[in-house]
């Protein structure tokens, strides 16, 4: 079974600093791909970044980025430059290549919130 | 214009009652899927069509059906809507051949319908 944990239900940090958010998955698959989403109040969910399991480079998007460590199984994503239009809550997803391609599975999500 | 709509935004009925939730997409995507927002819980799936002739069961799929009436439209029925499936339902769609070279395996998802069974 495909489980995706996410142990910080909540964070917080002030604009302009650096935060990290956490994901640990469960797979026996081998080749796989990794999200995270953001969904802000107005409750709809974006893409905020991607990344393959067979590429060792660390996918960046702008201000966001994640540290992927295949061997542990972990996906942290890193926001710096933190901004008020940062506040949302974030889910961190795994999609396998095997028989369930396509299926996403997602971690319960960490309410991020950006304050002054 | 979106890519991904979805009918209604927001739906409050009663116990017992049927009701459809429609989702249309306009990326060209195969592939279109349902999922269910609970507070804590994530999202989950309900069901997913990998064509329009191909529908599959998610985990959840128990007091739902769905209907694929074109490439572009998925609909979600609940039969008989009971207080438990009171959330936030999300439809999503993603190109075919997902994990072929050149594909991006990424699902894009619709605004959400929040329902509501009293």
């Amino acid at each position: 079974a495909q489980t995706v944990t996410q142990s910080q239900p909540e964070m917080s940090v002030q604009e302009a600093e650096t935060v990290t958010l956490s994901c640990t998955y469960d797979t026996s698959e081998s080749n796989y791909y990794l999200f995270w989403y953001k969904q802000p109040p107005s409750r709809q969910m974006i893409l905020v970044i991607r990344q393959e399991a067979y590429k060792q480079q660390n996918a960046t998007e702008n201000r966001f980025s994640v540290n992927f460590q295949k061997a542990a199984k972990s996906f942290s994503l890193k926001i710096s430059d933190s901004q008020l239009g940062d506040t949302a809550m974030y889910f961190c997803a795994f999609m396998t290549r095997g028989s369930t391609l396509g299926r996403l599975y997602f971690g319960r999500g960490t309410q991020l919130t950006v304050w002054p | 214009d979106a890519d991904v709509t979805q009918t209604p935004r927001n739906r409050i009925t009663k116990t017992g009652k049927r009701i459809m939730l429609e989702c249309s997409q306009t990326k060209g995507h195969d592939r279109m899927y349902w999922y269910r927002q609970d507070p804590g819980l994530g999202l989950r799936l309900i069901y997913y069509s990998f064509d329009v002739k191909d529908i599959n069961k998610g985990e959840i799929s128990d007091g739902y059906s769905v209907s694929r009436q074109a490439q572009a439209k998925f609909s979600l029925s609940l039969e008989s809507a009971i207080p438990n499936q009171t959330a936030l339902y999300f439809c999503a769609t993603s190109e075919r051949m997902a994990g072929a070279p050149g594909s991006t395996d990424t699902q894009y998802f619709g605004p959400g319908t929040r329902l509501t069974v009293l």
